[in-house]
This record gives C-alpha cells, structure tokens and sequence, in this order.
C-alpha cells in the first residue's frame, strides 16, 4: 500500500497569512493526488485534483504542486473561512489512502 | 445536480449485519464508479470500497480491513449503491460516505453521511 504522509499535523496561522502544508507519498504517484478540505460535521470538499488542477469554484488563493512524492498545498492568504482539517488523498493505485489530515487553526 | 444520499446507518451489536444504500440522481450511474469511504469519530478519511463503472463491468475491490465481511453492490435500475456489511466490529464505527469518482479519479461529490455505531 503506498502510504500518504502529511505535515504539519496541526497548524495555527493567522487570517491573511501564506500556509503550506505538505504530503509525502512511500512511492511515486506521479501526479495523481487530490486534497480536500473537511469542515467540522461536514463532508469533505475537493479543492486540488491532478496534483495542481484547481476544482471549479474553489478560490484562486489555493493551489497545489508537486510529482512523485512530494507535494504541497498552499493558501497564499488565509481567510476565516479556511480554517479546517485538509487531507491529501493519492489514486495511483489501490487501496486508495489518504493523508492523516493537517488541522488549520487560528493563530 | 449531483445528489448522494446515503440511508441504513445505525446501532447494531458486534458480530451484526447491516446494509447501507446510496441513492444516486443527476448522472449516468453506470458511468462512473462510486466508493465507501468511512470516518472514524475524530478520525480521518479511510477508503472502504470501490465499484467501477459499466465498462469495468463493475469490478469491485475492497480494503483489507473490511475484505470477506463487507460487499458493494449497485442496482442500475433504483440508481442505487450498496454496502452490505457483516460480522461487524467495533472498530467499524464510524461515519460512511458513498463519493462519485470523477474520470480523473479524484471524489467529485460526496454524500452526507450515515453514522454506524457498532456496540454491545
């Protein structure tokens, strides 16, 4: 099983800073990597697919980069509404696996 | 639209059975394959299961975890997703997801959730 390493495991950041949480995989999975934004009692909700591919209607302040193993997700201005657990999830291959989630709270 | 709308969570003993249904509307269900995903309380994100889609002629795999005790199912005809689950345990509680895969692979679009609470 490839296995998805995200860090930090919690961060605390204050509205209008730039964050980055980062997602290792055990093997390459070239670009097949998505992250999700989780709000308490709500469901996940895909912002990143493809590695760098922005979902449709999530805010240009999120993007994603990166190949192989390493890959990161960045919020170039945090605004109230980020403030959530993020999970990277990869596809390459099965079972699919996902991150142990980075917890985005406020500073 | 795209709507998922999972049913049949519940309280049910160790060594139980229970079976959860997703109705599915807005798409062509058997073009897509749809997943179980689950959520442990406090926890995060665990694939459960996958059913590929029509031309995959609804291959279906399932984490090791659940292998031998959980079966996905669909029927094309109710639009509908189905997660027999038995021998459960506790560590089956949790909050189940059915998810649409997108053609890149990635989850789509979510349902909302059925909560399963496995105790004695």
């Amino acid at each position: 099983d490839i296995q998805m390493t995200q860090s930090p495991s919690t961060l605390s950041a204050s509205v209008g800073d730039r964050v980055t949480i980062t997602c290792r995989a055990s093997q390459s999975i070239v670009t097949w990597l998505a992250w999700y934004q989780q709000k308490p009692g709500k469901v996940p909700k895909v912002l990143i697919y493809k590695a760098s591919t922005l979902q449709s209607g999530v805010p240009s302040r999120f993007s994603g980069s990166g190949s192989g193993t390493e890959f990161t997700l960045t919020i170039s201005s945090l605004q109230p509404d980020d403030f959530a657990t993020y999970y990277c999830q990869q596809y390459k291959s099965d079972p699919i696996t996902f991150g142990q989630g980075t917890r985005l709270e406020i500073k | 639209e795209v709507q998922l709308v999972e049913s049949g969570g519940g309280l049910v003993q160790p060594g139980g059975s229970l079976r959860l249904s997703c109705a599915v509307s807005g798409f062509t269900f058997s073009d897509h394959y749809m997943d179980w995903v689950r959520q442990a309380p406090g926890k995060g994100l665990e694939w459960v299961a996958r059913s590929r889609d029509k031309g995959n002629i609804y291959s279906t795999e399932y984490a090791a975890s659940v292998e031998g005790r959980f079966t996905i199912s669909r029927d094309e005809s109710m639009n509908s997703l189905y997660l027999q689950m038995s021998s459960l345990k506790t560590e089956d509680t949790a909050v189940y997801f059915c998810a649409r895969v997108a053609k890149t692979y990635h989850y789509e679009n979510w349902g909302q959730g059925t909560l399963v609470t496995v105790s004695s």
